[in-house]
């Protein structure tokens, strides 16, 4: 069965440090999403991607954040600098449609700034 | 504010049992609802999606039902398995805009 790659699995890095994560959605899904999920929270979007294109970047905090699909396929997110408040898992998710299918996600990346 | 509600507490059932979880929902007309499982450290996997105009859904063990009326899903699992514990979460699909998403509500299924 396809699976949505990402890595690393893990991360720890110290405040202020550049930290990335990278995804690989199934093969054939047009539409990219980057969630952060805290703890005992549901995921909070953070970008939308549509091929290449941002949809939806609402909710993510650009002095620090960046994402990326360049060529429509993977994605890279950017933290720069990293900060506390920043330690979450991030997930990786891609769809066919918005509703029929569901989303399919990764595993994520605990990241964990000390 | 718009708002997505699951029960906070965890749900414990007998293994063998039937398990309702809740969703409730305030100022959305959702097109449609989905649940998902997610285990500890992994992401979510999707189960199942209703659409507004469809009562009940099933799957295997899974039912869900979807009422417009009084804004509320039910997600249920009958003949529980220990395997079957897990967080459970639903995420409304407002037409046209992006998932909203509750906090999940934490099924245990005691042997």
């Amino acid at each position: 069965e396809a699976e949505v790659a990402q890595s690393p699995r893990y991360k720890i890095t110290e405040k202020s440090q550049a930290v990335a994560f990278w995804c690989d959605p199934i093969s054939g899904h047009a539409t990219l999403y980057w969630y952060r999920q805290i703890l005992g929270q549901g995921p909070e979007l953070l970008v939308q991607f549509q091929d290449e294109s941002v949809v939806d970047d609402s909710q993510l905090p650009k002095d620090r954040f960046s994402a990326e699909r360049l060529k429509g396929v993977d994605s890279t997110l950017k933290i720069q600098p990293a900060e506390l408040g920043d330690s979450a898992m991030y997930l990786c998710a891609s769809s066919l449609a918005k509703t029929a299918h569901g989303y399919t996600f990764g595993s994520g990346t605990r990241l964990t700034v000390v | 504010s718009q708002k997505i509600e699951q029960n906070s507490e965890a749900l414990n059932i007998q293994e063998g049992k039937t398990a309702t979880l809740t969703c409730n929902y305030t100022n959305y007309s959702p097109a449609y609802l989905q649940w998902y499982r997610q285990d500890p450290g992994r992401g979510p996997v999707f189960l199942l999606l209703i659409r507004e105009n469809e009562k009940e859904k099933r799957k295997e063990r899974l039912k869900v039902t979807f009422d417009t009326t009084l804004k509320q899903s039910l997600f249920h699992i009958t003949a529980s398995q220990p395997a079957d514990s897990a967080t459970y979460l639903c995420a409304l699909d407002p037409s046209n805009y992006q998932l909203i998403w509750g906090a999940g509500t934490k099924l245990i299924i005691k042997p």
